[in-house]
């Protein structure tokens, strides 16, 4: 069954320093998104993305935040300079394409990116 | 506004016993979604929910979307210990993919 990678699993960086956390979603899907997860919280939306160009976006998805789909099967979240707070798991998620599949809003997520900001 | 409240927070429970956990919201939703989450895990899709009303079974889970458009429930009957992990809803609204997720419920069977 096709699913969601993403690459790192865990990432340990420094605070200041910029990262890019890498996602390979499902490979028929068309619509991309980043969520975050603070540890013992609940899952947040940050993005969605389609037809290579931001959809949706959060109030956290602020200017320290990109995303980008570099190729035909990357989709990747840039940190520009890192906070302590953006220590999360961050979930890359995809859904299938349009309204008339039937599938209005099946997300697929990924296992995730743990990322620790010292 | 957009908040999901999911209830209850935690369940501790006998093997075998049936669970019940909903999650209700002061907005209309026109999708409702269930995940469970292991630790350290991504989210894993349990069921998916498109119409008011509507009722859907996956094996032993059992989950309806509210007539109101504002609650959906989750049922598990005869639990086993793989059952354990965090169960989230997830609703979306119309004109927007953004999945809006509820608070999580902590499930734990004993054998």
């Amino acid at each position: 069954e096709p699913e969601v990678t993403q690459t790192p699993s865990h990432q340990v960086t420094q605070m200041g320093q910029e990262v890019i956390l890498r996602c390979v979603p499902i490979s028929n899907h068309l619509y991309f998104y980043w969520y975050r997860q603070i540890l013992g919280q609940k899952v947040e939306f940050l993005v969605s993305f389609y037809n290579n160009e931001i959809s949706e976006k959060s109030e956290i998805f602020d200017d320290q935040f990109s995303v980008e789909r570099p190729d035909g099967s990357n989709f990747t979240l840039k940190i520009r300079s890192t906070k302590l707070e953006d220590s999360a798991m961050y979930f890359c998620a995809s859904s299938s394409p349009g309204w008339a599949s039937g599938n209005l809003g099946t997300q697929y997520f990924g296992p995730g990116t743990r990322l620790l900001v010292l | 506004g957009q908040q999901l409240n999911q209830s209850p927070q935690s369940m501790f429970i006998q093997e075998g016993e049936d669970v019940s956990m909903n999650c209700t919201s002061s907005s209309i939703f026109n999708t409702w979604l269930w995940y469970k989450q292991d630790p350290g895990e991504g989210p894993v899709l349990l069921i998916a929910l498109y119409k008011a009303g509507e009722l859907t079974s996956n094996g032993r889970l059992t989950a309806q979307f509210g007539i109101t458009r504002k609650d959906s429930f989750l049922n598990i009957s005869a639990s086993i210990p793989s059952d354990v992990g965090i169960y989230f809803c997830a609703g979306q609204r119309d004109s927007s993919y953004k999945l809006i997720f509820g608070s999580g419920t902590r499930l734990l069977v004993r054998p």
